[in-house]
């Protein structure tokens, strides 16, 4: 109940193109759904984050969709680029907890292609 | 963004002998800070959860006498990876939440290398 199941494990996309990452999720009581990059030898970064009261939510080319009933949400990466060639993963964490403790997804390798 | 450093970058060791790895919040105060570890081509797998003036709280299956973590000050929290042997190699990352929200800002964290 307390995975987050990440899909797919990599991912090929065209330059210009849209790359879409999923992850869905068991533990109702989740309430925090960030998405993070990480480069080769480098720490996750920050990308976007999303809260269950809302459906969407959009910062620049980066796009989160949340479906609650579906226990759903993915990222959209829109025109994408060669320089966003990275692994993305997904988290969800519970603030009711007060601990802060992340569950990941297993990871997606992004690669676009110039 | 909170920032959020670690050193060293990289280190490389010895079997047997003992590496401490400091992470450090620099533009916030973290009473509670954590330790990742990544194998390559794999998920962030959370180690401990490091609390600033108490004891910290470690993962199943994670030996808290192989790795003691030291949260001394509301900036500053350690990893000593001891005894370290060639299967302790791996990407250690931290992380600390700003306060009062629940984003996690990581470390860039430190490549080990046990020989």
């Amino acid at each position: 109940q307390q995975q987050v199941k990440q899909s797919p494990q990599s991912l090929i996309v065209q330059k210009g193109g849209i790359s879409i990452i999923n992850c869905a999720y068991e533990n109702t009581a989740f309430d925090y759904f960030p998405w993070y990059q990480q480069f080769p030898g480098k720490g996750p970064a920050l990308l976007i984050a999303i809260r269950p009261d809302v459906s969407e939510k959009k910062e620049g080319r980066f796009t989160i969709s949340f479906n609650k009933s579906a226990k759903q949400f993915s990222l959209h990466i829109m025109d994408s680029q060669p320089g966003d060639s990275a692994t993305y993963f997904c988290a969800a964490s519970t603030s009711t907890s007060g601990t802060y403790k992340y569950i990941f997804g297993t990871g997606t390798r992004l690669k676009v292609l110039a | 963004g909170a920032v959020v450093s670690q050193h060293p970058s990289w280190v490389i060791c010895k079997s047997g002998t003992s590496v401490k790895i400091e992470c450090r919040s620099l533009d916030f105060q973290a009473t509670t800070m954590f330790w990742y570890r990544q194998f390559p081509k794999q998920s962030l797998m959370l180690m401990a959860t490091s609390n600033e003036g108490s004891k910290a709280t470690y993962e199943q299956g994670v030996e808290k006498d192989k790795f003691l973590i030291n949260h001394a000050s509301l900036t500053l929290s350690t990893l000593t990876v001891t005894s370290a042997h060639p299967e302790d190699s791996s990407f250690y990352i931290c992380s600390a939440p700003h306060w009062g929200a629940d984003t996690q800002y990581f470390g860039p964290g430190t490549r080990l290398t046990v020989l």
